[in-house]
């Protein structure tokens, strides 16, 4: 069966500092991986996706960029957090070839930065 | 613009009651409808999942209905548990690339004992 797990649960981070939020997928090949925002009072937003190793679409513009070095992990990062970036980052990921469109979420990492 | 609205924002209901959350959309084109549910801190869960040409699908104590020609859904929780206790969000996708879903803003539903 297939896992993803994200890690880590919590972070509190200040001003300034730099960020990376990691996401690994098991049991499945060549997944299409995605990250996601949740911030309070709004529905979820999605940053990044990526189709394979090394392929990265950026959905919205920020002080945020996602890297795929290997073909289940998929990370976050940050040189310099904003206080904007506070809230709850979910990964996720879907079988490329699914007709279904269906997406499986990680638990989940909540940010906040202070 | 694609926009996905749901209501009620939040709803209180006894355990053992019945609840139907609703949601109206106005994505175009239109490839397909899902339900999650979102329990608090965690990631969302799928529960359907419809293309146009359904008009309902159930998982349990979940049902899930969709007019295309209105563009309204409906999830219909039958014999609520206090577990049923979290967000049910309402999600739309255009065809081609699944990774455009139009997310809403979910209904917090509170099953009280």
């Amino acid at each position: 069966s297939q896992t993803i797990h994200q890690w880590p649960a919590t972070l509190v981070q200040p001003v300034g500092s730099p960020l990376s939020l990691e996401c690994t997928v098991e049991g499945t090949s060549n997944p299409n991986l995605y990250w996601y925002r949740q911030a309070a009072g709004r529905g979820l937003q999605l940053l990044f996706y990526s189709v394979g190793i090394g392929q990265i679409s950026s959905e919205v513009p920020q002080n945020l960029s996602a890297s795929r070095p290997q073909d289940r992990q998929f990370i976050l990062s940050s040189k310099k957090l904003l206080l904007s970036d506070s809230g709850f980052y979910l990964c996720a990921w879907s079988v490329s070839t699914s007709s279904s469109y269906e997406q499986y979420f990680g638990p989940g990492t909540r940010l906040t930065v202070t | 613009k694609n926009q996905v609205e749901q209501s009620p924002q939040s709803l209180i209901i006894l355990e053992g009651k019945n609840c139907t959350l609703q949601c109206n959309y106005t994505v175009s084109p239109f490839s397909n409808l899902r339900w999650y549910k979102q329990d608090t801190g965690r990631g969302p869960v799928s529960l359907t999942i419809m293309t146009f040409s359904e008009n309902t699908k159930s998982n349990g104590r979940y049902t899930a209905t969709l007019d295309a020609d209105t563009k309204q859904s409906s999830l219909h929780i039958t014999a609520s548990q206090l577990s049923d206790s979290a967000s049910y969000i309402c999600v739309v996708s255009g065809p081609g690339n699944n990774r455009k879903l139009i997310w809403g803003l979910g209904t917090s539903l509170a099953v009280n004992p």
